[in-house]
């Protein structure tokens, strides 16, 4: 996905354990998002930034914490990972926020799966 | 409250038509979209549009929206063998939440 990549890929973690997932882009857009994918779920919001430090909850919010220190870099940290935690995480970006003037919608990142044993 | 339905599979002939259906509850959504999955990857934003239209047309794609009904639909037309995929269309608000709200996608499987 041009401008957004996801690390790491894949990643195999147990139960108790923190893990951090990291979004990198280089469109410098000022919208970051996490999303989990669940079957039968769609996609569901998990954290979002709006800037440089402006981070808010989504529905599913919790057990998870964010940071965004640069423009370029979102990570998604799960404190101490739970079975119910095992998803493909979804990372997107978009040049306006949802709703707004010129809101062209969201690019993805490839995901991360995420087993949590 | 805030839902977006979509039926879950849809399975159609390569060459015919496929129509991909999506309902949802809050009629003050300002966008409404379509995106595609493909296996292993991430969602591609296929097309939107604005709720204040009824129809956009892209090549191959067709989208319906009929407000009254809170009914959207994608039309492929011709559809080909690599537009399997799942379908998710998605809508936004002017409420300020910068957010979006994903229906649970639709399963399209084209047949040879």
């Amino acid at each position: 996905d041009a401008g957004i990549t996801q690390s790491p890929r894949h990643k195999v973690t147990e139960t108790g354990t923190p893990v951090t997932l990291r979004c990198h882009q280089t469109e410098n857009h000022r919208y970051m998002y996490w999303y989990r994918q669940d079957p039968g779920h769609g996609l569901r919001l998990i954290h979002y930034s709006y800037g440089v430090k402006d981070t808010d909850k989504g529905e599913v919010s919790d057990g998870y914490s964010v940071s965004r220190s640069k423009t370029e870099d979102f990570l998604l940290t799960l404190e101490s990972a739970t079975s119910s935690q095992t998803s493909v995480y979804f990372c997107a970006i978009s040049e306006s926020g949802a709703g707004g003037a010129g809101d062209y919608g969201y690019t993805f990142g490839s995901g991360t799966r995420l087993t949590v044993v | 409250g805030e839902d977006v339905e979509q039926s879950l599979f849809l399975s159609v002939r390569e060459g015919d038509s496929s129509v991909i259906n999506c309902t949802y509850t809050d009629s003050s959504s300002t966008y409404l979209y379509w995106y595609k999955q493909e296996p292993g990857a991430g969602l591609q934003l296929l097309t939107y549009i604005f709720s204040n239209m009824d129809m956009k047309q892209d090549q191959r794609l067709t989208v319906l929206l009929n407000k009254k009904d809170k009914h959207l639909s994608l039309r492929i037309a011709d559809t080909q063998t690599g537009d399997s995929a799942i379908y998710f269309c998605a809508e936004t608000f002017t409420s300020g939440t910068y957010k979006y709200i994903f229906g649970t996608g639709t399963r399209l499987k084209v047949l040879a």
